[in-house]
């Protein structure tokens, strides 16, 4: 079956603007988990949904991300006002319910100039 | 809280030599380990897990890690490395139950001379 997608797989933008990334979980997959990986370093775990809330945001690094899973299938994560820090692989993952095993997608690669 | 290190950032190999990827774990908890594997221009993928039982695991490419409590350690060997294997090894610590939210090491890059 499918894996995760995500899209762009690149997002070039300019400092200052607005960016969706988004997430296609495997199907039937009820958790989806956002990480972001900066160069030479791990993922980062940003925020995770069990079906369409939010179980744990506490990775949002401040109120600029957000991110919505509104029929807890696809997810967007929402970047606002966009700084040269953000850029990084933004990673998407999915597990089943009471699942140990997360299935990653390849990853939005972010660029902000 | 827990915590991952991998303590090599890089390491060169020549085909066929073992090799040995270390990873140390802190955690005030009992624990879920595991090493995921990215390929070039891939995403992650799971190379192994260790949840409970025999400490020892492996995967199905000849790699093997085995969980030393006593050590907090979780390191990954292969016995005889080939060039395919080159990529980026990430180890991960999660706790049992809940959300299953792993903290990941930085990485260590395998990169395997001909």
């Amino acid at each position: 079956g499918a894996g995760v997608s995500q899209t762009p797989s690149n997002k070039v933008t300019e400092k200052g603007k607005y960016v969706e990334l988004r997430c296609d979980p495997i199907s039937g997959h009820t958790a989806l988990y956002w990480y972001r990986q900066s160069l030479g370093q791990g993922p980062e775990f940003l925020i995770y949904f069990q079906g369409t809330g939010a179980a744990d945001d506490s990775g949002l690094p401040n109120d600029r991300f957000f991110a919505v899973r509104p029929e807890g299938s696809v997810s967007t994560l929402k970047i606002q006002r966009t700084e040269r820090g953000d850029s990084a692989v933004y990673l998407c993952a999915s597990s089943s319910r009471g699942g140990n095993e997360q299935f990653f997608g390849p990853g939005t690669r972010l660029t902000v100039l | 809280a827990q915590s991952v290190t991998q303590l090599d950032s890089q390491v060169p190999v020549f085909e066929e030599a073992p090799v040995e990827l270390r990873c140390n774990y802190s955690s005030s908890v009992s624990v879920y380990l595991f090493w995921y594997v990215q390929y070039p221009n891939q995403g992650l993928q799971l190379l192994l897990k260790y949840l409970s039982g025999s400490t020892l695991v492996e995967s199905i490419n000849g790699f093997e890690a085995e969980f030393n409590k006593s050590q907090t350690s979780f390191h990954l060997r292969k016995p005889s490395v080939h060039i395919s294997d080159t990529a980026e090894y990430f180890c991960a610590v999660s706790e049992p139950g809940g959300s299953y939210i792993p903290t990941f090491g930085r990485g260590t890059s395998l990169i395997v001379h001909p």
